[in-house]
């Protein structure tokens, strides 16, 4: 099966900078099966980008993601307030749709 | 609109039995499948598997299969949960997501782009 490992666990950043946060799996991803989503406490999980690039509806701009093969990232170019979240990559496709343990993007 | 209603959330025993539910609307049924996914408290998001509400066919992450059921009933577009003894370590909000298969001119893209709000499910003796 593969395994997401996701670094940071924690990244403390600022409103107005630039965050990147990486997903590494332990074996090739087809790129059309990786996702990112954004989840915030008490909330539902939201899908940010789908096929490692490609941002779902209402998915802002200064959210973009990049990668291939094993190693992907999702960068936020200018943070909001309202970003500071958790953030799962997933790969899909074949079961198990394993997640990555999740990157914590807080404010410093 | 696409909706994903999830049943309330559930306080209890160990070894108690439990069924949830993600009662789905706005779109056709049978179309896209259902994943489950757990959080527990504190903890990130675990894929429990899937089911197609087509067929009821099923896939389990190992770490889940033996412990949950996935049915689902046609004729209320409707998801299920369900443990029939169930662990303190049960102890978790539970989401279903809508998962999406949609096909472009090069590739079939995979996503989950609609989730229930979640259902917190407390097990204690």
């Amino acid at each position: 099966d593969i395994v997401l490992t996701q670094s940071p666990g924690t990244l403390a950043l600022s409103p107005g900078e630039r965050a990147t946060l990486s997903c590494r799996a332990s074996q090739t991803v087809t790129t059309s099966y990786l996702a990112w989503y954004q989840h915030k406490p008490g909330q539902a999980p939201r899908l940010l980008i789908y096929g490692v690039s490609v941002r779902a509806a209402g998915t802002p701009d200064r959210f973009s993601g990049t990668g291939s093969g094993t190693d992907f990232t999702l960068t936020i170019s200018r943070l909001e307030p309202e970003d500071f979240a958790v953030y799962y990559c997933q790969k899909l496709g074949n079961s198990p749709e394993s997640f990555g343990q999740g990157t914590k993007l807080e404010i410093k | 609109e696409v909706q994903l209603v999830q049943s309330g959330a559930e306080l209890k025993k160990p070894g108690e039995s439990l069924t949830i539910s993600c009662k789905t609307s706005g779109y056709f049924f049978f179309s896209h499948w259902i994943a489950w996914v757990r959080q527990r408290p504190g903890k990130g998001l675990e894929w429990m598997g899937r089911i197609d509400p087509s067929d009821s066919y099923t896939n389990y992450s190992p770490s889940f299969r033996g412990h949950v059921t996935f049915s689902a009933d046609k004729s209320v577009s409707t998801a299920y949960l369900q443990w029939s003894s169930l662990n303190v370590s049960d102890t978790a909000t539970y989401y279903c997501a809508r998962r999406v298969v949609i096909q472009s001119t090069r590739y079939y893209y995979y996503y989950m782009d609609v989730w229930g709000e979640g259902t917190t499910v407390s097990v204690s003796s």
